[in-house]
């Protein structure tokens, strides 16, 4: 079957660093996303990789392996305006989005 | 980056009634939207991909006649919660893609339903 495992909640401080990590098993692959979701609100778009290695831009930087089926988000410099949930989600061989559970961040002072 | 809108964000109506929910891609053509349920403090669920011209496709387990969906033209999707009941109740999200090879999806602002 198809599955994306991340982990629940997670909690850091402002200023630090945080990588919020991503497992995934599809059939076939061909992408994978990263989505911040504050509650409430939709999901807005973070990253996308499809090929290995790290891609930065500002202070988050989204990584992939596929021989590990492995994704990490870094955040850096946190702001309290960071907490929100991080969707992980893996595009199949059919190019359906299969989804994560979701990360719950909380940022502390 | 390419917007989508959705509307109404927030809907209450009574139990049996029926509820339209709108999703328009402002500045770019969508062959394909995309609809998600989503309960509070879970992730999204894709509950069915609504392609122009033609039918939708239905996630299992999602009823049909329950969730009708039309997309009738390239930048608009229309989901309807017919015969709504309380258990309806939840935040459904839209979501198109510009047909861009990177498959980003754009999302709809959402749209709060809660049926009495």
């Amino acid at each position: 079957g198809q599955n994306i495992d991340q982990p629940t909640e997670m909690t850091a401080t402002e200023g630090a660093i945080v990588q919020i990590n991503c497992t995934y098993q599809t059939s076939g692959f061909n992408g994978l996303f990263w989505y911040q979701q504050h509650a409430g609100e939709a999901p807005t778009f973070l990253s996308y990789n499809v090929l290995d290695g790290l891609e930065e831009k500002g202070r988050f930087s989204s990584f992939l392996s596929r021989s590990k089926g492995y994704s990490y988000l870094l955040l850096k410099e946190l702001q309290m305006k960071d907490s929100a949930s991080y969707l992980c989600a893996a595009l199949d061989s059919n190019y359906q989005l299969i989804w994560g559970a979701g990360t719950k961040l909380i940022i502390k002072p | 980056g390419a917007v989508v809108s959705q509307h109404p964000s927030w809907v209450i109506c009574k139990s049996g009634t029926s509820v339209k929910i709108e999703c328009r891609s402002l500045d770019f053509q969508a062959t394909t939207m995309f609809w998600y349920r989503q309960f509070p403090k879970q992730s999204l669920m894709l509950m069915a991909t609504s392609n122009e011209g033609s039918k939708a496709t239905y996630e299992q387990g999602v009823e049909k006649d329950k969730f009708l969906i039309n997309h009738a033209s390239l930048t608009l999707s229309t989901l309807t919660v017919t015969s709504a009941h309380p258990e309806d109740s939840s935040f459904y999200i839209c979501s198109a893609n510009t047909g861009a090879e990177t498959g980003e999806l754009f999302f709809g602002e959402g749209s709060r339903l809660t049926v009495l």
